[in-house]
């Protein structure tokens, strides 16, 4: 079976530290692993993606998250977060031919001034 | 700009009404996703077409119905609506029909709210 755990619900960092959301998944198959953003009342917007290539992956705005098979993780980090960065985060997983994908619960990222 | 159009962006309609949303892939995706995003139920999938034909269903109610078109756009119906189908419905396009590493890309959602 096929799902992926985010590990927090709320995430509150400062401007300026670095974030972490972490994101857990479990599956049978090797799968393409993504992050999406969603500001309030707006779409998903893809951060980057994960598709079995280099394990640790760059992305938009300065995020990047790295592929851990023995861990079964992808988390998503930033260097130093910005106010722009409020928003709430997926993770999201998705198997070749099982046409489906399988959404975290999401993680709400509050940054302080 | 994610490259896929819904309109509209609000719908306020009373309960038993039935609405029409609507949605445009991006450019040179087949396949349509439609998505469900509540506070208590959180992003839930209805139904995936894939060049004109349903591929996959979710959690898509009996009063609800989709297609998609030749010219590939969407259209997602709602009927009999209750207060409880008062939510944000996004739509996504891919290239691919059968997931993997072709990632989604979303609409800004329609807001649906019953009174």
């Amino acid at each position: 079976a096929q799902s992926v755990t985010q590990l927090d619900s709320h995430v509150s960092v400062s401007e300026g530290t670095p974030v972490l959301l972490r994101c857990n998944y479990s599956s049978s198959y090797s799968p393409s692993l993504f992050w999406y953003v969603q500001h309030p009342n707006k779409g998903l917007q893809l951060l980057l993606k994960y598709t079995s290539a280099a394990t640790l992956v760059k992305g938009i705005n300065g995020f990047e998250a790295e592929f851990k098979k023995s861990e079964t993780s992808f988390h998503l980090t930033k260097p130093s977060a910005h106010m722009s960065d409020a928003a709430e985060y997926f993770c999201v997983v998705s198997l070749y031919n099982f046409n489906k994908f399988y959404f975290g619960s999401g993680t709400k990222l509050n940054v302080k001034p | 700009d994610s490259g896929v159009t819904q309109t509209p962006k609000h719908l306020i309609t009373a309960t038993g009404q039935r609405v029409t949303l609507r949605c445009s892939p991006r450019s040179g995706d087949l396949s349509v996703y439609w998505y469900q995003q509540s506070l208590d139920q959180g992003l839930q999938f209805l139904i995936q077409y894939y060049n004109g034909e349903e591929r996959a269903k979710g959690n898509i109610l009996e009063r609800f119905s989709a297609q998609q078109f030749p010219d590939l756009h969407s259209e997602l119906n709602l009927s009999s609506l209750e207060l409880g189908d008062s939510a944000l419905y996004f739509c996504a396009s891919s290239v691919s029909g059968t997931g993997g590493n072709s990632p989604l890309h979303f609409g800004n959602g329609t807001r649906l709210t019953v009174t």
